[in-house]
């Protein structure tokens, strides 16, 4: 029974580059969540999908960010264009829906240089 | 962050010794959730509360939403047990967006 599945594990990336990180929920879960990771602001939601819709994207986050759900099992977050302060975890997440358990994936480690 | 507090931010416990983590919520909060965080940075489901309590082998994990708290119980801590731990609260949203605390870095000593 496959989990959240990220790719890639490990990015490395230019300044003023485009990178598209990819997530794959876990089957027949509705609910799809991306945060950041960093040690100075620890866990950040991103961008929140139900049933591929865009619930949520980030505020903060909009406008270099942009997370897509084009089919129900695969999402992605494309970060456009890069800058080192982006240098992140980026962890994907998913649930069946409302207050139920959320499942993470094993995360994309993002280095900008 | 603010709204979820986590306490101690670090803890070294001898192998085979008890403790306790701890996380106050000042949102509103339905569910909880605690993870283990593992060197390589996944993120390991441990506990999904509602109000009340729940046991896995060694773990076992309280919820109080009366008093907007939640501990994880740690007994005979061993090796593996090392890493962070983090609480996160689901808000009652119905969205299952997670407001996470800081985390508690456990180092479980031979």
């Amino acid at each position: 029974d496959a989990g959240v599945t990220q790719t890639p594990r490990h990015e490395v990336a230019e300044k003023g580059q485009t990178i598209i990180l990819k997530c794959e929920p876990v089957s027949g879960h509705n609910d799809l969540f991306w945060y950041r990771q960093t040690k100075i602001q620890g866990l950040e939601l991103l961008s929140y999908f139900r049933s591929k819709s865009l619930m949520e994207d980030g505020g903060a986050f909009k406008d270099r960010f942009k997370a897509e759900m084009l089919n129900s099992s695969f999402s992605t977050l494309k970060i456009q264009p890069t800058e080192p302060k982006d240098s992140a975890v980026y962890l994907c997440a998913s649930s069946l829906g409302g207050n139920t358990e959320v499942f993470f994936g094993k995360g994309t480690r993002l280095t900008v240089v | 962050g603010d709204q979820v507090k986590q306490s101690p931010s670090a803890l070294s416990l001898q192998e085979g010794t008890n403790s306790a983590l701890r996380c106050n919520f000042s949102i509103a909060t339905t569910t909880v959730q605690w993870f283990l965080q593992n060197p390589r940075g996944s993120l390991m489901n441990l506990f999904y509360l509602v109000p009340g309590t729940k046991e896995n082998g060694r773990l076992k994990s309280t919820f109080n939403s009366k008093e907007s708290y939640s501990t994880l119980h740690i007994r005979d801590a061993q090796l593996e047990d090392s890493g962070t731990y983090f609480c996160a609260a689901e808000a009652n949203t119905n969205t299952g967006k997670l407001t996470f605390g800081d985390g508690t870095v456990l180092t479980v000593k031979p």
